[in-house]
């Protein structure tokens, strides 16, 4: 396993259509995050599971947005009917379980809505 | 809510000097961490250094050192001898500790800052 796995590495999709990404986290973390990055800002938190559990949510996270870890090992980030504003890069994250635990990135999903 | 504030978009060093990144946060909480990520143009966030702010003991990896200053809510970033694969963005961010109710809250990442290495 040579780290998180987001596929793919770019999309872009017309505005109103639906999109769906995947991330695959590093084998043995149970934690897996969400974040959004837009051009010239930090990423933004936008959902967390442990195991196939969805525990936190982000305002961010418009009912258009949807995310499930059926399995608790790999992830799926829905948005429907997508608008120019969800234009960004979708980075996801793995940890693990701890009271001290580095989150492993992702090379990100660069989303176009044109 | 916390917020992480990186007041340099940009920043600038000659190749082998000293650079200091800062960062500062705002929390309530007493029990939390600290990070600084890098981000190179291939876009994946790499962690650099972590603090617990529990820990007086300022961190440090190799040629990278954060000055702590828990009162003051600072956490800035030293790399010394620069070299040119240290060009990237650099996010700091914040997570809530265990105690404090979180422990596994997602990052809060600030603006970060784009740093340039002159040869």
């Amino acid at each position: 396993d040579t780290g998180v796995s987001q596929n793919p590495r770019h999309k872009i999709t017309k505005r109103g259509q639906n999109v769906t990404f995947r991330c695959d986290p590093i084998s043995e973390h149970n934690r897996l995050y969400w974040y959004r990055q837009t051009l010239g800002q930090g990423p933004e938190f936008l959902t967390y599971f442990q195991n196939e559990a969805q525990l936190e949510k982000s305002r961010l996270l418009s009912d258009r947005f949807s995310a499930e870890r059926p399995k608790g090992s790999f992830s799926t980030l829905e948005i429907q009917r997508t608008e120019q504003g969800d234009s960004a890069m979708y980075l996801c994250a793995s940890s693990l379980q701890g009271s001290v635990t580095e989150a492993f990135f992702g090379q990100g999903t660069r989303l176009t809505v044109v | 809510a916390q917020t992480v504030t990186q007041s340099q978009p940009e920043m600038s060093v000659q190749e082998a000097e000293t650079v200091t990144l800062s960062c500062t946060y705002d929390t309530s909480e007493s029990d939390y961490y600290l990070f600084w990520y890098k981000q190179p143009p291939s876009r994946q966030m790499i962690l650099v250094i972590r603090q617990e702010a529990y820990k007086q003991q300022n961190a440090t990896e190799n040629r990278f050192s954060v000055n702590f200053q828990k009162a003051a809510k600072s956490f800035s970033l030293k790399i010394s001898d620069s070299q040119l694969g240290d060009a990237a963005m650099y996010f700091c961010a914040y997570r809530s500790g265990v105690r404090s109710g979180g422990g596994a809250d997602g990052l809060t990442f600030g603006k970060g800052t784009h740093l340039i290495i002159q040869p």
